[in-house]
């Protein structure tokens, strides 16, 4: 049963504008969030992270918003540019204290 | 700083044949948790040493298996591959072991023919 899920493989998106990828959990317990960048053949790097007392965090151009009654999270880029283009993975620990769960990710393509 | 370095980079066994893996988390990072990749299936966790101990361990076959040593470099060992064992292999290292920002390596991309 997956725990966090991303429900959208893959968004396009035109550069200058915004993109939002969602992240779904059903675990209420988890308490803090965090999104990860992959490209091809390099490890995930970290992005931004929210913990459950706040709902919402910001970092340059990248937002997160935590809905903690609806268990949705959700990554903002705005504005979208074409080395934003891979894969985004969502993921979340109960209080970091425990293995990240990781949801399958969203490959996002930015175009020019 | 140095990142988390991971080799190495591609691997290629047969069926039956075991493998080791390695991972030197960033200096001072005491924790290292491995994760599989495979396509469909995002990154699923292993397991986490931290100073020289097992700590949290994921929902994997004992054919898989790890360490820690004492400078925190961290080794993984999968035995008898399988073909389905093909994937990237990713560690990732935090200083305390709170995973509020875990950095990763590139990963070890295992390909079983």
């Amino acid at each position: 049963d997956q725990q966090v899920k991303q429900n959208s493989p893959s968004l396009s998106v035109q550069e200058g504008r915004i993109s939002i990828l969602n992240c779904d959990y059903t675990n209420s317990m988890f308490d803090y969030f965090l999104w990860y960048k992959k490209y091809p053949a390099e490890g995930p790097t970290f992005l931004i992270s929210i913990s459950s007392i706040k709902d919402k965090n910001e970092d340059g151009r990248f937002t997160v918003f935590l809905n903690k009654s609806a268990k949705h999270l959700s990554l903002h880029i705005v504005p979208s540019q074409p080395g934003d283009s891979a894969v985004y993975f969502c993921a979340a620990s109960l209080s970091g204290n425990t293995p990240l769960v990781f949801g399958k990710g969203t490959r996002l393509s930015v175009i020019a | 700083k140095a990142g988390v370095t991971q080799t190495p980079r591609y691997l290629i066994k047969t069926r039956g044949q075991q493998v080791t893996l390695s991972c030197s988390p960033i200096s001072g990072h005491r924790s290292v948790s491995w994760y599989q990749q495979t396509p469909g299936q995002g990154l699923q966790f292993l397991f986490e040493y931290f100073s020289e101990t097992q700590r949290n361990k994921g929902n994997f076959p004992g054919r898989f298996s790890g360490r820690q040593f004492s400078n925190s470099r961290s080794e993984m060992n999968v035995s008898t591959l399988e073909l389905g064992d093909s994937a990237l292999y990713l560690c990732a290292s935090t200083r305390t072991g709170q995973n509020t920002e875990a950095f990763f390596g590139q990963g070890t991309r295992l390909t079983v023919v």
